[in-house]
């Protein structure tokens, strides 16, 4: 099994749903990030997590909202869906924010109709 | 954190060494070298990294020059697994997060 498994691999959903994408990992770290790749971009910080009780937000994080449920899940979410959040997320774990020790999943694909 | 400049692509040989340069001017006394890349639509994947002094491991070497203001990061014997994106990202260690730029995608051909 993956260190860092996200749920759903593909997701295609309408402007305006709401929509939920989880994240688990099985690494034993205490911080967790939600990351949106655009293409040909790099990667932009959404939100951030260094334990249950610590909630920080990124660069992008307008539209998003986040939910740390235990050490091991961190879930974003989207409350209302628009077009321009069309794009590749990833969620990325590690141990005391090293920066060698980044682990991301393989990533969920969301198109907005 | 600082920031980086890479070319946005480059090709090389299969089997030959690659070698992907990175300059970051800027750079603070206790600010790291990272290295990561990113294979087609996947999750950016850890290289290498370092401080002060070249390193070395099973997947590449890292030089960096005597006033950190550049580096240079080497795949000794590049195959066509190694087209990727290639992020060099500066940053202190725990830090809040890694700042990925848009990187180089080297292209190893055949």
């Amino acid at each position: 099994d993956a260190d860092v498994t996200q749920t759903p691999r593909n997701r295609i959903t309408k402007t305006g749903k709401r929509i939920m994408l989880e994240c688990s990992q099985t690494k034993g770290h205490d911080r967790m990030y939600w990351y949106r790749q655009d293409p040909g971009l790099g990667l932009r910080l959404i939100y951030y997590s260094f334990d249950v009780k610590d909630i920080n937000k990124g660069e992008i994080s307008d539209g998003y909202s986040v939910s740390r449920q235990a050490q091991a899940k961190f879930s974003l979410s989207l409350e209302s869906a628009i077009p321009n959040q069309t794009a590749l997320y990833f969620c990325a774990t590690s141990d005391s924010g090293q920066g060698y020790g980044y682990t991301f999943g393989s990533g969920t694909r969301l198109t907005v109709v | 954190d600082a920031k980086t400049t890479q070319p946005p692509s480059m090709d090389c040989a299969e089997g030959r060494a690659a070698n992907l340069p990175c300059n970051h001017s800027t750079i603070s006394g206790n600010e790291y070298v990272y290295w990561y890349r990113q294979i087609h639509s996947q999750g950016p994947q850890y290289i290498i990294h370092g401080l002060k002094n070249n390193e070395t491991n099973e997947m590449a070497s890292l030089i960096i020059t005597e006033d950190r203001k550049s580096s240079t990061l080497i795949l000794p014997h590049a195959t066509l697994r190694d087209t990727a994106v290639y992020y060099c990202i500066v940053s202190v260690g725990g830090a809040n997060n890694l700042f990925f730029g848009t990187g180089t995608r080297l292209t190893v051909i055949p």
